[in-house]
C-alpha cells in the first residue's frame, strides 16, 4: 500500500470556524491531490499539487486553499467552514511516470454543524 | 461541459461477466482510468487506457474508444468481492487532472 496518511480522520466543526485537513506522503512523490466526495457526485477534484509551492486549481475549489511547503505534506485549508462543505475528503498521490494511478489515502470525514 | 457518464447500478450473478460503460466529454483527453471503492474505503486503481483498444489486467479489461468517445470496464468471472463501486475518470491534462464520472454500483447476487 502507498504510504498516505491523513488528518484527523474524523472532524465536527462549527459554521465559521477555519479548518486544516493534511495528507503525509512516504512515497517522495512529486503529484498529490485533494478531493471531496459526496452522494450522487462521486469525486471532485479540489486542489493538486505538481511540487513544493507549486499547486492547481480543480473543478470545485472556491472556498478552499492549499499549501505544501515540503514534498511529503499537503495541506487543505477551508477559511470558514460551510455545511455545504460536509464532505469526505480524499488525498490522493501519483508517481510523475502514472499520473492518471492515483493512490488514495483513508479520508476524511468532515461535518460541518 | 465537462462530463462523464455511467449507469447508477448494475447487478450481476457470481460467475457472470459485467460491462459498465462510460462515455466521456472533457475540454482535454490523455486517457481513461477505472477505480474500485468497497462500502466507506479508498478508491483504488484497476485499469488505465491512453489509446484505443482493450487492456487486460486479470479478470478485469477496460478498452477505449476515442473516436466516440467511449470506453468500458469488464469484469469476468464475478466474485462476491466484485461487489462495489466503479469510476471512470478522464485525464484532463498532463498534471493528472482527473475528471470522475459518479460511479456505478455493482451488486453481485449468489
Amino acid at each position: 500500500d502507498a504510504g498516505i496518511t491523513q488528518s484527523p480522520r474524523h472532524k465536527v466543526t462549527e459554521t465559521g470556524t477555519p479548518v486544516t485537513l493534511r495528507c503525509h506522503q512516504t512515497e517522495n512523490h512529486r503529484y498529490m491531490y485533494w478531493y471531496r466526495q459526496d452522494p450522487g457526485h462521486g469525486l471532485r477534484l479540489i486542489h493538486y499539487s505538481y511540487g513544493v509551492k507549486d499547486t492547481d486549481k480543480g473543478e470545485v475549489s472556491d472556498g478552499y486553499s492549499v499549501s505544501r511547503s515540503k514534498t511529503e505534506d499537503f495541506l487543505l485549508t477551508l477559511e470558514s467552514a460551510t455545511s455545504s462543505q460536509t464532505s469526505v475528503y480524499f488525498c490522493a498521490i501519483s508517481p510523475p511516470s502514472g499520473r492518471h494511478e492515483q493512490y488514495f489515502g483513508p479520508g476524511t470525514r468532515l461535518t460541518v454543524t | 461541459g465537462q462530463s462523464l457518464e455511467q449507469p447508477s447500478e448494475v447487478t450481476a450473478v457470481e460467475g457472470a461477466i459485467v460491462q459498465i460503460n462510460c462515455t466521456y466529454q472533457t475540454s482535454g483527453f490523455y486517457g481513461l482510468s477505472w477505480y474500485q471503492q468497497h462500502d466507506g474505503g479508498a478508491p483504488t486503481f484497476l485499469s488505465y487506457n491512453a489509446l484505443d483498444g482493450l487492456e487486460e489486467t486479470g479478470r478485469f479489461s477496460s478498452f477505449l474508444s476515442r473516436s466516440d468517445s467511449y470506453g468500458y470496464l469488464l469484469l469476468q468471472e464475478l466474485q462476491m468481492k466484485d461487489s462495489a463501486s466503479y469510476f471512470c475518470a478522464a485525464r484532463e491534462n498532463q498534471g493528472g487532472k482527473l475528471i470522475f464520472g459518479q460511479g456505478t454500483e455493482l451488486s453481485v447476487k449468489p
